[in-house]
């Protein structure tokens, strides 16, 4: 089946720095989806991709649609501690057309 | 826009009982619903897609009479753990989604610990 490889697993950051995460797949997405999920909660929709080469922001979020439509990246510029959680990416289309593929998850945590 | 409710929460039930988890759009018709269970520090492992109307597709490796899925509106799907052991114990997820758009939107997640 179709499988994301999403890295780095963790990161440990010091308040006001940039993030960047990436997520790669070995074959073609038709959207591309970033996730965020704060403990015991449900994942929250940040940021979505629907062509390839396609970047979008949502504040100070910035996240692409890889050319090849088969990666994806998510930066995050001034980190601050309430950026602290879990991001996935997810992919949908290809051989799992309706459903989402999720990455493993980066865990970001801010230090003040 | 885009809510998705889940109920409840948190629950605590005994080992051979039966539990349901209700999952609700709110401001949307949720023509497909995708139910997820989720173990510390992991990814979201789906367990199975409803369609309104239609029989649960479950992915493999998923029993389909221990966790029974109802998805009778377009507002509303259920999970059912039907005879509930600890191994049961886990975080489950709920998400929805209109027509043909490729965006699901999550329910805050429901912590069930079988005692």
């Amino acid at each position: 089946g179709q499988q994301l490889n999403q890295s780095p697993q963790s990161m440990f950051i010091q308040e006001g720095e940039d993030v960047s995460m990436n997520c790669t797949s070995s074959s073609i997405f038709n959207t591309w989806l970033w996730y965020k999920q704060d403990p015991g909660e449900g994942p929250v929709l940040l940021i979505a991709l629907y062509k390839a080469g396609e970047l979008t922001s949502n504040g100070r979020l910035t996240a692409q649609f890889g050319i090849t439509r088969k990666d994806s990246f998510l930066n995050i510029s001034a980190s601050i501690p309430s950026d602290v959680g879990i991001y996935f990416c997810a992919g949908s289309g290809g051989t799992s057309y309706g459903k989402l593929t999720f990455g493993q998850g980066t865990i970001l945590t801010v230090h003040p | 826009g885009a809510v998705v409710s889940q109920h409840p929460s948190r629950v605590i039930c005994k080992s051979g009982t039966s539990v349901k988890i209700e999952c609700r759009s709110l401001d949307f018709q949720a023509t497909t619903m995708f139910w997820y269970r989720q173990f510390p520090k992991q990814s979201l492992m789906l367990m199975a897609t409803s369609n309104e109307g239609s029989k649960a597709t479950y992915e493999q490796g998923v029993e389909k009479d221990k966790f029974l899925i109802n998805h009778a509106s377009l507002t509303l799907s259920t999970l059912t753990v039907t005879s509930a052991h600890p191994e049961d114990s886990s975080f489950y997820i709920c998400s929805a989604k209109t027509g043909v758009r490729t965006e699901a939107f999550f329910g805050q997640g429901t912590r069930l610990t079988v005692v």
